[in-house]
Formats: C-alpha cells, structure tokens, sequence
C-alpha cells in the first residue's frame, strides 16, 4: 500500500511566481491536511480538506494561499505571487477519519520544500 | 487554542542508554498523543501514539505515558542505537478540531 505521495520534492520559484503543490493520499483515506514547517521549527497546521470540502482553514493565511480537495485527482496547494517568506518545506498529511481505532492517525508525506528567489 | 511544549530541544545520549522527552499540552479536551520522528529531508514518521483513555503504552525500545491530571506525556526510548539520532516530535489533537498541534521538536543525538 504506498504511502502519502507529494510532488515535486524541490520547487524553486521566484518572488511573485506561483507555486502548485500536489498530495496523493494513502489509498482508502478521504481526508487531508496540509502542515508547513520553517527551518529548526515545527509543522504548524494550515487545512483540513476532505473530499470537495473545506473543512478548517484557520491555520492558511488569508491572502494567496488556497487549496483544495477535487473528487477525482490529487489535493493542490497553491501559492500565488510568492515571497521569501514562504521558503518552507510544505508536508500532507492523510487519514480515514472513519470510526476506527486508529481513525485519528495521520501519515505523512515526503514534503514539498519550496525555495523562493 | 492547543499549546504544546517539548523539552529539551536537543539531547544527546551514549549508545545503549535511555532517551526521554517530555511534553506539556494546555487543552484538557486533547485526546489523542502522536509522536512523530523526522530524519534530515525526509517526512515525519508515526514511531507510537497513546490516547486519553490509556495511561501508559510500549513498543518494543518506545514507550510513551501519559498525565492528564498534569496534562504532559513523554517518550521514552530504551537501548538506544545509532539510527535512533533524529529529530522528535510530539503532538496533540482535540478531536473536535481534528488537526494536530506539534511541539518544537527535539533533536537527539545517539552517541556510539
């Protein structure tokens, strides 16, 4: 059963350019959440999708950050006119939020790190 | 909202000694404890978890307890070997939200 898929690994983008991250979720789980971690710190929670849903987006800035969950294909997370602030390594998380013993565990991804010029 | 500390922030332990972390969580409705272990590069790793109803459980050399009372939790790694050196996170989870809150991590160093 492979495991949380992101792509690309490396991005690389200069200021004002867009950036389009992409997470596969483990097959069978529904439910996805995306988490961005700065240099010698911890993953900071941005948004909880499921399917076609938003479900919490308190942690995504307010401006140029979107996401989303479509029914069919990978969840997108998109920067636009990016800033040096948002160098950061950018990890998808997946669960099956069913009633489960382990319905609250979440299994991450490689990460996306992205530079900006 | 969840406020989660970790202590220390780097800790170094000779090879075949033991390793404890400790964390503090400030919402008494988190229910749930994942610790997650991060190699250089790479994403975090699930290595145990405990939930609220549960006050101490073990995995072959990992093992985490669990205070609610005090509201902290600590990970504890026995016989420790090189390929142990990483960076640890814990986290906690209030089902209700449903998103993990981590803590600043700790880098351990196993010393051979």
């Amino acid at each position: 059963n492979a495991g949380v898929m992101q792509n690309p690994r490396h991005l690389v983008r200069r200021r004002g350019q867009e950036a389009r991250l992409r997470c596969s979720p483990m097959k069978g789980h529904s439910h996805v959440y995306w988490y961005r971690q700065l240099p010698e710190e911890g993953l900071k929670f941005m948004v909880y999708l499921q399917k076609e849903n938003i479900i919490d987006e308190s942690g995504m800035p307010k401006e140029r950050f979107s996401a989303e969950f479509p029914k069919e294909g990978p969840s997108i997370l998109r920067i636009q006119q990016v800033v040096r602030g948002d160098s950061a390594a950018y990890f998808c998380a997946s669960s099956p939020r069913e009633r489960e013993p382990l319905a609250d565990t979440q299994y991450f991804g490689p990460g996306t790190r992205l530079t900006v010029l | 909202g969840e406020n989660v500390e970790q202590h220390p922030s780097t800790l170094s332990v000779q090879e075949g000694d033991s390793a404890v972390i400790k964390c503090t969580y400030s919402d008494s409705a988190s229910n749930y404890f994942p610790w997650y272990k991060q190699e250089l590069g790479k994403g975090p790793q699930l290595i145990i978890d405990i939930r609220s109803n549960v006050g101490e459980k073990k995995d072959q050399r990992i093992a985490v307890t669990l205070n609610k009372t005090a509201k902290h939790f600590s990970l504890h790694i026995t016989e420790t070997q090189p390929e142990d050196s990483a960076v640890y996170f814990c986290a906690a989870e209030d089902f209700g939200n449903e998103k993990l809150t981590f803590g600043t991590g700790t880098r351990l160093t196993i010393i051979p």
